[in-house]
């Protein structure tokens, strides 16, 4: 399995501002992902965080709403910018090793509540 | 596309075993079961995959009909902190993506 920490675990934020959430694993992993839980909803996938390249995005998310960087094998960074209440969500980033017949692990999740 | 159908929710008695069922008859032959299960709050929690042969783990055994069209998965003893959404998810072995449904809400009782 991995160890997966998300920063900030909640945050309260205004609309028209920006939250960059942090994703940090305790070994390296190949592959990095980002989603979004919506209240009552099931989890959505937003994009995958690509190491030294830009992030394949999902039908439905745009990079300049939601920028990723992930500039090693064990951190990735989400930024939900101009943010309204619509982006209130939790956002969970999950890791995946390759080789074999792979398992996804999540993070405890960024509880984001937009005003 | 919806791959998998469980049912929206179901209730367990505490100290007995909880089956839950899966349904994916359109499944590929290089696609696997998995199972994860979301108890709220938090992020969802790996519980076992499997391709064709029946698994056990810590957690639960999952059981895959021969023709690989259902699956169930089996709490052997449940408590209530295994009151969760559970999901049933089949994904082949190069496709990254966990497809999310609606899952199986499990309540455990006393």
């Amino acid at each position: 399995s991995a160890v997966i920490s998300q920063k900030p675990s909640r945050d309260i934020c205004q609309r028209g501002t920006s939250l960059t959430i942090q994703c940090q694993v305790d070994s390296q992993v190949t592959m990095m992902f980002w989603y979004r839980q919506q209240p009552g909803q099931s989890l959505t996938l937003i994009a995958t965080a690509n190491q030294g390249s830009e992030a394949t995005y999902e039908s439905g998310f745009v990079i300049d709403k939601f920028p990723i960087s992930r500039p090693n094998l064990t951190f990735s960074t989400l930024t939900v910018s101009n943010m309204s209440p619509e982006d209130s969500s939790i956002y969970l980033c999950s890791v995946e090793r390759t080789g074999g017949v792979e398992t996804q692990y999540f993070g405890p999740g960024t509880r984001l509540l937009v005003l | 596309d919806a791959k998998t159908t469980q049912p929206p929710s179901m209730d367990c008695a505490e100290g007995r075993a909880a089956n839950l069922p899966c349904n994916h008859s359109t499944i590929s032959g290089n696609e696997y079961v998995y199972w994860y299960r979301q108890i709220h709050s938090q992020g969802p929690q790996y519980i076992i995959h499997g391709l064709k042969n029946n698994e056990t783990n810590e957690m639960a055994s999952l059981i895959i009909t021969e023709d690989r069209k259902s699956s169930t998965l089996i709490l052997p003893h449940a408590t209530l902190r295994d009151t969760a959404v559970y999901y049933c998810i089949v994904r082949s072995n190069n496709d990254y993506k966990l497809s999310f449904g609606a899952g199986t809400t499990v309540t455990v009782r006393a």
